[in-house]
């Protein structure tokens, strides 16, 4: 039962490198979120996808970029990383965007930006 | 400004006491889910409440959202040291109370509670 899953679970970047977070959901649900969890501040969103084929800004967008890339998969972009960007990512997963749906979560990303 | 305001931010207590944790806002939700999070792991829904003035009991844990649906509580009787945990309260925006926020969960600070044996 393999729910949500996130790679890498640990990262290490110099400042300006490149990269991409990937996460993958088993469960056939239509919307996928992009969390950033900093100590004090709760988890902020990032980007969602509601459904396959859109994705749109959450809190929090800036130096980020996301893929849909099919149902099951959501992928997070940093393209010029920043000290700024240290944090813990989540990617979760929900069956619909709207509604009061439970989300699902996966182990979560540490990266480091020195 | 945090649109739910989660309080206290930490918690340290013994095994067997009680305990209670707010979450309160300015702003009408249509729903508002509580979360707990272990070290290394994802946030795992432990409820869900729509209706104001709605309590859920979950064992030894007690929800209640509030008449005006702008503030929930959760309280834990007799707490364990396996009830150790950040603890997060996250509400989806009543309609025409967030604009672009509106249907999207948004999550409180978080309350990190400690439970000593």
């Amino acid at each position: 039962n393999a729910g949500v899953t996130q790679t890498p679970k640990f990262q290490v970047l110099k400042t300006g490198q490149s990269m991409t977070l990937q996460c993958a959901q088993d469960m056939n649900h239509n919307s996928m979120y992009w969390y950033r969890q900093d100590p004090g501040m709760g988890l902020r969103l990032i980007y969602y996808s509601a459904s396959e084929g859109t994705t749109d800004k959450g809190e929090v967008p800036n130096g980020y970029n996301v893929s849909r890339l099919n149902k099951r998969e959501f992928s997070l972009r940093l393209e010029s990383a920043a000290p700024s960007q240290t944090s813990v990512y989540f990617c979760a997963s929900k069956f619909r965007d709207r509604g009061t749906g439970e989300l699902f979560f996966g182990e979560g990303s540490r990266l480091t930006v020195l | 400004t945090q649109l739910l305001e989660q309080s206290p931010q930490f918690l340290s207590i013994q095994e067997g006491e009680n305990l209670t944790v707010y979450c309160n806002s300015s702003s009408v939700f249509s729903s508002l889910q509580w979360y707990r999070q272990e070290p290394g792991e994802g946030p795992v829904l432990l409820v869900t409440v729509v209706t104001g003035g709605e309590v859920k009991k979950l064992k030894r844990l007690t929800f209640q959202f509030g008449d005006a649906r702008k503030d929930s509580s959760l309280h834990i009787t007799a707490a364990q040291p396996g009830d150790t945990g950040l603890y997060l309260c996250a509400g989806s925006l009543a309609s025409g109370a967030g604009g672009t926020s509106y249907g999207k969960l948004t999550f409180g600070q978080g309350t990190i509670l400690t439970v000593h044996p």
